[in-house]
């Protein structure tokens, strides 16, 4: 089983939509979490950063962490255009990430 | 956030020869760099870890001899990807952590796309 597991997508809504992406992780050692977004070609840009249990909001992002379930997710309000990329989520310990495969969303006009 | 440079953006070389990619923190002292590597539809593997001056510490399966490391400076580190071979063939990425902000976090550069022929 791979420490963080995320479903590749592709995941296609329509602009406005909230957009729901998740992950799961087997590491109870991962004491933080994080969201990235990769446009093609691109390197990722960090998007949220959390440590706790619980959710934290940025804007139109939100990112929710439950670590008794090992589950993190990253929920995107009034979904643009422009928030079309590769969605990477990454649990870490000890300065390093363990990433997943990322999820693939087109938000269509 | 901080900003991460690599360099070149692209490379295209000959089986057999060597190639040197930068990387750089513009605007923070970056205490550690990762390297990563991503292969198409999958996810960053990490490669190597390195501390300025220190030895870089790689992850199982990555040939050292291969992929030499430095990071001489705070702002910067290097990966040459010696006697380059087809299928090493990848996108390789940076990231860079430290001073300025959170150990945890990491600042990723644009990314390095290789092709050996």
């Amino acid at each position: 089983q791979k420490e963080v597991e995320q479903d590749p997508g592709p995941l296609s809504v329509p602009e406005g939509a909230i957009v729901s992406l998740n992950c799961t992780y087997s590491n109870s050692a991962f004491q933080y979490f994080m969201w990235y977004r990769q446009y093609s070609r691109k390197g990722p840009e960090l998007l949220m950063y959390t440590y706790s249990s619980g959710n934290k909001e940025d804007g139109r992002f939100t990112a929710q962490v439950d670590k008794s379930s090992k589950y993190i997710s990253l929920f995107i309000r009034d979904s643009q255009p422009s928030d079309s990329a590769t969605y990477l989520c990454a649990g870490g310990s000890q300065g390093n990430l363990i990433f997943g495969k990322g999820t693939k969303l087109s938000v269509k006009p | 956030g901080a900003v991460v440079s690599q360099h070149p953006s692209r490379v295209i070389c000959k089986s057999g020869t060597s190639v040197k990619i930068e990387c750089r923190s513009l605007d923070f002292q970056a205490t550690t760099m990762f390297w990563y590597r991503q292969f198409p539809k999958q996810s960053l593997m990490l490669m190597a870890t390195s501390n300025e001056g220190s030895k870089a510490t790689y992850e199982q399966g990555v040939e050292k001899d291969k992929f030499l490391i430095n990071h001489a400076s705070l702002t910067l580190s290097t990966l040459t990807v010696t006697s380059a071979h087809p299928e090493d063939s990848s996108f390789y990425i940076c990231s860079a952590a430290g001073q300025g902000g959170s150990y945890n976090e990491q600042f990723f550069g644009p990314g390095t796309r290789l092709t050996v022929l």
